[in-house]
Order: C-alpha cells, then structure tokens, then sequence
C-alpha cells in the first residue's frame, strides 16, 4: 500500500518570503500521479498544483512550484513571495497510474503567512 | 456549475441514530469518494466508487455503508452513530486518474 509522509506538521513564514513543505511517499510503481491540495479555513479543498511521475519537469503554478525527485520519492511544494491568503493546510496526496482508484492522503501541514 | 455538492452541511447526531450523507456531482465523474478529516490524520478514505452499482472498502470502513446506485450520487450510511464517527466527512469525485474535486464538507458531532 502507497503512504504519504508530510514531516511538518506546521509552519510559519513572514509575508513576502519563500517557504518549503516537505512531502515524501512510499510506492514500488513507476507510473503515477502527485498533487498539493490546499484547505484554507473555509475548509473547501482546492488543487494547487499536479505532477505526472514521467515527466522530469517540474510543475509550476505561478509562485508554486514543486522539486519532484522520483529517485528519491520527494515531492516538495516551494511557495514564493508568501501572501496572507496562503495561510492554509497543505495536504500532499499520491494517485497510482494503475489500479487508480485510491487517491492517499499525508497528514497535512498547517502553513501560517504572519503579516 | 455546481461540481460537487455534499448534503448536509452540519449535523448533530445522539449515540445510536442512524443517518444519510448524500454527495452529489453533475461533472459525470466515474470515481467518487467519502473521506473522513480528523486533527493530525489527515484526510482519510472510507469507502469509494469506480463507476454506477459498485463500492469498495478504503482504509477506514467500519462503521459505515455506501450505495451508488446512480452515477451522479454517493450516500453514505450510518446505522448506528458512535461519538468515534464525530469527524468532517468530505465527498470527491474524479475522472480516473486526473485531479479530484472535494465538496464542501460535512460536520458531524456524536453526542
């Protein structure tokens, strides 16, 4: 069974600055998908940004961007230039390309933009 | 475009009662899903749907039951309400192995 492992369980930046959140996952495929999920207090759960395993490129959305390192089972979120509507949980999630009925979960990382 | 709308939004349950989560989607997604939410775990799977007339079980079953009997709805039972069930439950629905829309999400509270 695939994990998702989100080591930060919360964070906290200043306005305008640069800031990382760690996800790391467990899978023995080769093919499958990588998203960010954000939940800000309103609790509606928003895609941020996808990442397809067979692409070496990494995703960028705007000022998201993640370091997607297959080798490695990495898939880090870096939000630039930090705004107070950033302030959220992040939830990293996995997607197998076969059998892809489940879609899993890590534990979240609540992310506090302070003015 | 409504997407993916959950009924109902709050609910305040005693031990015991039985109720229904109704998720409906009008985006003609195969896959749907119910996900229950609690502090530090994270977004967890009850039970899913690949397509009309089929369920299966996820991580976290007990306790609960799902129908599909159309393929824009998703309910989700249960029987006998336990204060362990008080939790967020959320709704979701995909096409195969794209992105997964989430509803609004349902508080519940066991008392």
């Amino acid at each position: 069974a695939q994990t998702v492992t989100q080591s930060q369980p919360e964070m906290s930046v200043q306005e305008a600055e640069t800031v990382t959140l760690s996800c790391t996952y467990d899978t023995s495929e080769n093919n499958y998908y990588l998203f960010w999920y954000k939940q800000p207090p309103s609790r509606q759960m928003i895609l941020v940004i996808r990442q397809e395993a067979y692409k070496q490129q990494n995703a960028t959305e705007n000022r998201f961007s993640v370091n997607f390192q297959k080798a490695a089972k990495s898939f880090s979120l870096k939000i630039s230039d930090s705004q107070l509507g950033d302030t959220a949980m992040y939830f990293c999630a996995f997607r197998s390309n076969f059998g892809n009925e489940k879609l899993t979960f890590g534990t979240g990382t609540r992310l506090t933009i302070i003015p | 475009n409504a997407g993916v709308t959950q009924t109902p939004k709050f609910r305040v349950l005693k031990t015991g009662q039985s109720m229904t989560l109704l998720c409906a989607q009008d985006m003609n997604h195969e896959y749907m899903y119910w996900y229950r939410q609690d502090p530090g775990m994270g977004l967890r799977l009850i039970h899913y749907s690949v397509g009309e007339g089929t369920t299966a079980k996820g991580e976290v079953p007990d306790g609960y039951n799902v129908s599909r009997l159309k393929k824009q709805n998703f309910l989700l039972g249960l029987e006998s309400a336990a204060p362990s069930q008080t939790s967020v439950y959320f709704c979701a629905s995909s096409y195969r192995a794209f992105e997964a829309f989430f509803g609004q999400g349902t508080r519940l509270t066991v008392v």
